[in-house]
């Protein structure tokens, strides 16, 4: 059974760097084909795609927020990591991880991030 | 990138009513395009991808059509557990993106 949990801080400051935590279970980041991806999603507003890491370590950003994000994985954790840097209030809101196959197929709960002063 | 539209953003229908939910690309995606269910506080659920192939555990009353910049999910007879938000996800550019949604509530 395929199954994702985020894990990171409830609130952030401005300027600081956001790190957040994927706990996968249910697959391997070995595996050929399978990645993890990141998406977010502001409060009452629909879903960015943010980052993918593909089971070869090969890696993809979304293209605003490119020289922002860094996304790592630790097989040996089972874990895949995103930071962001230098947040801001627009960073607010709850991000998602989830298992990729060509597509987003199983999703972790979300944990939900504030950027506030 | 490529943009993702969606019609209408919010829908009220009654039980058993048929409704359609329109999903249109700014360029041929050809059938790389998902469809999620989100309920408020939850993570999307799959309902559909590669357009019209129902996801696992789906009810059958779900269906998903077109191809290239136009797409429809359809649900044939709407039950009181399909209140939700529904978003088109194209996969076919690796800038993934996501329409904006449409609300769907049950009068």
């Amino acid at each position: 059974q395929i199954n994702l949990k985020e894990s990171g801080p409830m609130l952030v400051r401005p300027t600081q760097t956001l790190t957040l935590t994927c706990t996968i279970s249910g697959f391997s980041l070995t595996t050929s084909g399978v990645g993890v991806g990141w998406i977010r999603q502001p409060p009452g507003k629909p879903l960015e795609w943010l980052a993918l890491i593909y089971w070869d370590d090969d890696k993809r950003y979304r293209s605003s927020l490119r020289n922002r994000l860094t996304i790592t994985k630790d097989t040996s954790k089972n874990q895949v990591v995103l930071r962001v840097t230098n947040v801001d209030p627009v960073d607010s809101g709850t991000y998602f991880c989830a298992h990729y196959t060509h597509l987003f197929d199983y999703w972790g709960q979300g944990t939900l991030v504030t950027v506030s002063s | 990138d490529i943009q993702m539209t969606q019609s209408p953003s919010t829908l009220s229908a009654s039980v058993g009513d048929r409704v359609t939910i329109s999903c249109r690309a700014t360029q041929s995606v050809g059938a790389w395009l998902a469809w999620y269910q989100q309920k408020p506080g939850k993570a999307p659920k799959l309902l559909i991808y590669a357009a019209s192939i129902l996801g696992s555990g789906v009810p059958s009353r779900f269906s998903g059509s077109g191809s290239g910049t136009e797409f429809t999910l359809t649900i044939s007879s709407l039950q009181p557990d399909d209140s939700a938000t529904y978003y088109c996800h194209q996969y076919n550019d690796y800038q993934y993106t996501f329409g904006q949604g449409t609300k769907l509530e049950i009068k």
